[in-house]
């Protein structure tokens, strides 16, 4: 079982829609967890982190934990074609360490 | 503020040759360091990391190697590529702590023919 698991997609949203991104996770002792953005040929890119149980906001963005469901999310608003990448989820698990998942590919489309 | 460098941006080897690849970060001390390879459309594996100078840790035993010879230096190294080596290396840091943020540098193409 992998620690942290994303639907591959891809996943197509219309220009101004809400993309909605979803992981989740198998350790329940994970404490952090990560959103990165990584366009094609590029490297990953930190969007924003969450800790505590509930909603992160930072401007279109919106990060959601669910410990007790094991789940994290991330919402787009306000689509834009700019927004077209791969999107990694990440968590700290018992232990320490750092497991990525395998990315959601995200196009939004004009 | 921090910035983290790697070079060679890209790199075409042919199989049986050496490898070095270079990282280094700036604007922090005592960072945590993580070797990754991403393959073509797939996900990151961490191939080494670092909690200080001299401190190496293998996640997936092959034919690569890292070493750390300053705090902020980062090395991985093969003496003989292999065709299955190709893909994108990234090199990361961390503050050491409780929760640890990962950036990343630019990356490194490889391909082996």
């Amino acid at each position: 079982q992998k620690e942290v698991e994303q639907n591959s997609g891809p996943l197509s949203v219309p220009e101004g829609a809400i993309a909605s991104l979803n992981c989740t996770y198998s350790d329940r002792g994970s404490q952090s967890f990560f959103w990165y953005r990584q366009y094609s040929g590029k490297s990953p890119e930190l969007i924003m982190f969450i800790y505590s149980n509930g909603d992160k906001e930072d401007g279109r963005f919106t990060a959601q934990l669910n410990k007790a469901s094991q789940y994290v999310s991330l919402l787009i608003r306000d689509s834009q074609p700019s927004d077209s990448a791969t999107y990694l989820c990440a968590a700290i698990v018992t232990g320490n360490q750092f497991y990525f998942g395998t990315g959601t590919s995200l196009t939004v489309i004009p | 503020s921090q910035t983290i460098h790697q070079w060679p941006a890209t790199l075409v080897q042919p199989v049986g040759s050496p490898l070095s690849l270079e990282c280094t970060v700036e604007g922090t001390s005592n960072p945590n360091l993580y070797w990754y390879r991403q393959a073509a459309g797939r996900g990151l594996q961490l191939l080494f990391y670092s909690v200080g100078i001299g401190q190496i840790s293998s996640e997936v035993p092959q034919n690569l190697s890292a070493s750390r010879p300053q705090d902020r230096q980062f090395i991985l190294s093969s003496k003989k590529l292999l065709l299955s080596d190709s893909g994108f290396y990234l090199c990361a840091w961390s503050v050491q702590g409780v929760q640890e943020t990962q950036y990343f540098g630019p990356g490194t193409r490889l391909l082996v023919l």
